[in-house]
């Protein structure tokens, strides 16, 4: 089964730094692209980044650029967004994803349960 | 940046069509194939995988659920809804980056 398991979520303070984890099982993570999508309370969903399965390519959306990091370590299986410089506009639930390698780019086959993320002071 | 656009909500009786539109500013087909998919977002819940390349369905979907359209018109068909629909239903296109989302349309009961 595949299992996506977002943590590292909380609440921080504007213009900290926090770093997610998602932890991947179920399937050969290194044949993946993965992406974070966030969804602010109450909106909609948001592309955050997108990572190549060899972590070779990363893109990010225009506002986290500079800010975000996506990255992953394939000996654990595991993918991050480190997140530094933090606004109060990032406030939102983070969605670890899967792309899907046997359609088009961009697709998500599979989705973690989030990680929610509060910035506030 | 490519701009989904989705009617915020729609009413619907149980046993009954709906259908959901999806609007892009850009064309996002390419070489015959739509860069266009379909989720599904239950309250409190990740989003699901629906419909991919526009009217492919995704595994485990049941076969209530299609996509159609091409370009820059897209349609999510539910026939016939069922309860267990009643959800937020996102398209999104992956035509270019950055990778973007419509807006949702809430499927409420009428």
């Amino acid at each position: 089964e595949v299992q996506l398991v977002e943590s590292g979520g909380g609440l921080v303070q504007p213009g900290r730094s926090m770093k997610l984890s998602c932890a991947a099982s179920g399937f050969t993570f290194n044949n993946y692209d993965m992406a974070w999508v966030c969804q602010a309370p109450k909106k909609g969903l948001e592309w955050v980044a997108t990572i190549s399965y060899d972590g070779s390519s990363t893109y990010y959306r225009d506002s986290v650029k500079g800010r975000f990091t996506i990255s992953r370590d394939n000996a654990k299986s595991t993918l991050y967004l480190q997140m530094d410089s933090l606004r109060s506009e990032d406030t939102a639930t983070y969605y670890c994803a899967r792309h899907d390698p046997y359609t088009v780019e961009g697709v998500m086959d599979a989705w973690g349960q989030g990680a929610s993320v509060t910035v506030s002071s | 940046d490519i701009v989904l656009t989705q009617s915020p909500a729609l009413a619907v009786s149980l046993e009954q069509r709906a259908t959901i539109s999806c609007k892009t500013s850009q064309n996002v087909d390419n070489y015959g194939i739509s860069y266009m998919h379909w989720y599904q977002q239950k309250p409190g819940q990740q989003p699901k995988l629906l419909i991919y390349e526009g009217s492919n369905l995704a595994s485990g979907i049941p076969a209530r659920f299609s996509g159609s359209g091409s370009g820059t018109d897209f349609t999510l068909t539910i026939d016939p809804v069922e309860a267990d629909d009643i959800a937020t239903y996102y398209c999104q296109q992956s035509k270019d980056y950055p990778r973007t989302f419509g807006g949702g349309t809430k499927l409420e009961l009428k």
